[in-house]
This record gives structure tokens, sequence and C-alpha cells, in this order.
């Protein structure tokens, strides 16, 4: 299948302070990519859809001011959290698709504000 | 938003039992996909269904698309250790729409 990497796996940082997580197709090409957040035993909760060279999509109660996406390239997706405090910790993941129809996601990275 | 049903939320089984899990949805999908999650990764694919009634099987998986495409359901025959893990189906409309996720089936498997 299509390989999609995320880095870093896991983050701290201090409160205040910004983090870049970047999410990589390896093989493909990818238009489209999803950014989710995911808390301890729950689903997968949709943050905002990226297209390639276009503005996100982000989903309703989503701050779009303190979680920047950017879409440069057909292979790359990166997530910025700003200014993060400690209930931003958090797993957030990506995802990348070939056709649409599909999506592979990335490892993960953990997110630890302190 | 859509909302899916997944059930049941959690299993117990003996190595070697067989498990079902399904997913429902108020609205129909063009797409049902089925994932694997461990403990702090991403998600795998396991199976992805195009086509109403399409069943499709990976290994020991199989996964059909319900005929009134609100539906899904997948299968593990003669589990393993190994199996463990959370179990996710998603949905989608239309190709590059996002996809909504059901709330996931943990399955325990004892040795």
């Amino acid at each position: 299948g299509a390989v999609v990497s995320q880095h870093p796996s896991w983050v701290i940082c201090k409160s205040g302070t910004s983090v870049k997580i970047e999410c990589r197709s390896l093989d493909f090409q990818a238009t489209t990519m999803f950014w989710y957040r995911q808390f301890p035993k729950q689903s997968l909760m949709l943050m905002a859809t990226s297209n390639e060279g276009s503005k996100a999509t982000y989903e309703q109660g989503v701050e779009k001011d303190k979680f920047l996406i950017n879409h440069a390239s057909l292979t790359l997706s990166t997530l910025t959290v700003t200014s993060a405090h400690p209930e931003d910790s958090s797993f957030y993941i990506c995802s990348a698709s070939v056709t649409g129809a599909e999506a592979f996601f990335g490892q993960g990275t953990r997110l630890t504000v302190v | 938003g859509q909302q899916l049903n997944q059930s049941p939320q959690s299993m117990f089984i003996q190595e070697g039992e067989d498990v079902s899990m399904n997913c429902t949805s108020s609205s129909i999908f063009n797409t049902w996909l089925w994932y694997k999650q461990d403990p702090g990764e991403g998600p795998v694919l396991l199976i992805a269904l195009y086509k109403a009634g399409e069943l499709t099987s990976n290994g020991r998986l199989t996964a059909q698309f319900g005929i009134t495409r609100k539906d899904s359901f997948l299968n593990i025959s003669a589990s393993i250790p190994s199996d463990v893990g959370i179990y996710f189906c998603a949905g989608q409309l239309n190709n590059f729409n996002k996809f909504y996720f059901g709330s996931g089936t943990k399955l325990n498997v004892k040795p």
C-alpha cells in the first residue's frame, strides 16, 4: 500500500511555543490530505481537509488561526500548532489519499505541552 | 455531520474464535473502509469496499458493503493474539470528500 510518513513521532514543547508536524506521502502524490486529532480511547476527530495549493477547509469548532495547515506540494502537508497550551496535548494523525476513495495514515504524532 | 454507529464497543474472545463487528449509518455511503489501530500508531487500512453488496477478503478478514449502502460488517476468522487492537469503520460519500469514522471496536484475544 501507499506509505505516509509523519514527523515527528512525538514532541514535548513548552506552553506558548509553536510546533510543526509534517505529513509526507512517500510513494505517491496526494492531492488531498486530512488532519485528525485523537483523544485517548476515542475515535478520530477530523480537524481539516488540506488540498494542495489552496487553503485548508476546517471543521466546525477548529480554530484555523491556532492550527495552521499548509499543503505546499503534492507530497507534503504541515500542521502547525501555534501558541500551544496543555489542552492542545493530543495524538495528531494525518492521512493522504491516492485515488480519493481511500486514505492511508501516518504513524501519528504525540504532542505533549508542558 | 454523519453518524456512524459501530458495534460492539469491545469484545473479549478466545484465540481461534471468529469475530464479527458492524457499522451502520443514517445516510448512504459510496465507500466503506475498515482499519485496525494499534496503541500509539496510526490506523492501517485493512479492506476497502466500493460497491453495494461487495464482499472482499484479506487473509482471515472478510468485509461486506451492505446492499442499502448504509452498513458494512467485518469478520475475522480464527482469531490470533496479534489481532488485538481497535478496529474502525469509515464511510465516504464521494471521492476526495472527507471520511466519517465509527467509534471503534476494541478487540481483546485471550491466548
